[in-house]
């Protein structure tokens, strides 16, 4: 069964700690994608990669980074966790080449992270 | 610009009733859209996808949507609610020439015994 995995469930982080969340695909995607999720307000692209090495930000890359060394992992990384950035963050990968965006994602579970 | 918009933030049906999630999109070419279900502390599933061809589409667990170009509309359906259904459900819609999929704020489904 292909999968996303998201390397943590649960999260408790300290303001102004760096914090690394890991995403792995195992079905030789090329292109992922990291969101965050908040009631009301749906999912919201932070920032998302169409190859290895290769990113681009989404609607609110602010406070984010990301980096992708590896074809099957993508990670997001908040340099200075604030409060604000409590969320549900979910994680997805799609398939093809160029541009073509018809497939849909395949999500992994999510990790929700509180920031105190 | 693309945007989703879904009509009612929670819908609740009786078990065995209809189920319709109303989804209406803007899109200025050519869309694809999709329907996802989360259930509770789990990731998007997809359901259903339209990209071109026959308008009506089927999905997994007895769902189905249809594309109405002219309505800009992409509403879910189920004939018959089952307790199981009872999860979020996004539709989503992205276009040709774009990586970027925009998701709906979500409507909760209820489904009472």
């Amino acid at each position: 069964d292909v999968k996303v995995t998201q390397s943590s469930r649960y999260l408790v982080k300290r303001t102004g700690e760096k914090v690394f969340l890991e995403c792995v695909q195992d079905m030789d995607h090329e292109n992922m994608f990291w969101y965050r999720q908040d009631p009301g307000l749906g999912l919201r692209l932070i920032y998302f990669s169409y190859d290895v090495k290769m990113k681009e930000k989404g609607d609110i890359p602010e406070g984010y980074s990301v980096s992708r060394e590896k074809k099957e992992r993508f990670s997001l990384i908040l340099e200075s966790a604030s409060t604000n950035q409590t969320s549900m963050y979910l994680c997805a990968s799609s398939p093809g080449t160029g541009r073509f965006s018809g497939y849909g994602y395949t999500f992994g579970s999510g990790t929700r992270l509180t920031v105190v | 610009a693309q945007s989703v918009t879904q009509l009612g933030s929670h819908v609740s049906v009786s078990e065995g009733a209809l189920v319709l999630l109303r989804c209406n999109y803007s899109s200025s070419v050519p869309p694809y859209l999709f329907w996802y279900v989360q259930y509770p502390n789990q990731g998007l599933q997809l359901l259903l996808k339209y990209t071109t061809g026959a308008t009506l589409v089927k999905g997994i667990n007895g769902f189905e949507a249809e594309f109405k170009k002219s309505e800009t509309s992409f509403h879910l359906t189920k004939p018959s609610a089952h307790m199981s259904d009872a999860a979020e459900y996004f539709c989503a819609v992205s276009q040709t020439g774009g990586f970027k999929t925009i998701f709906g704020a979500g409507t909760r489904l209820f489904v009472k015994a």
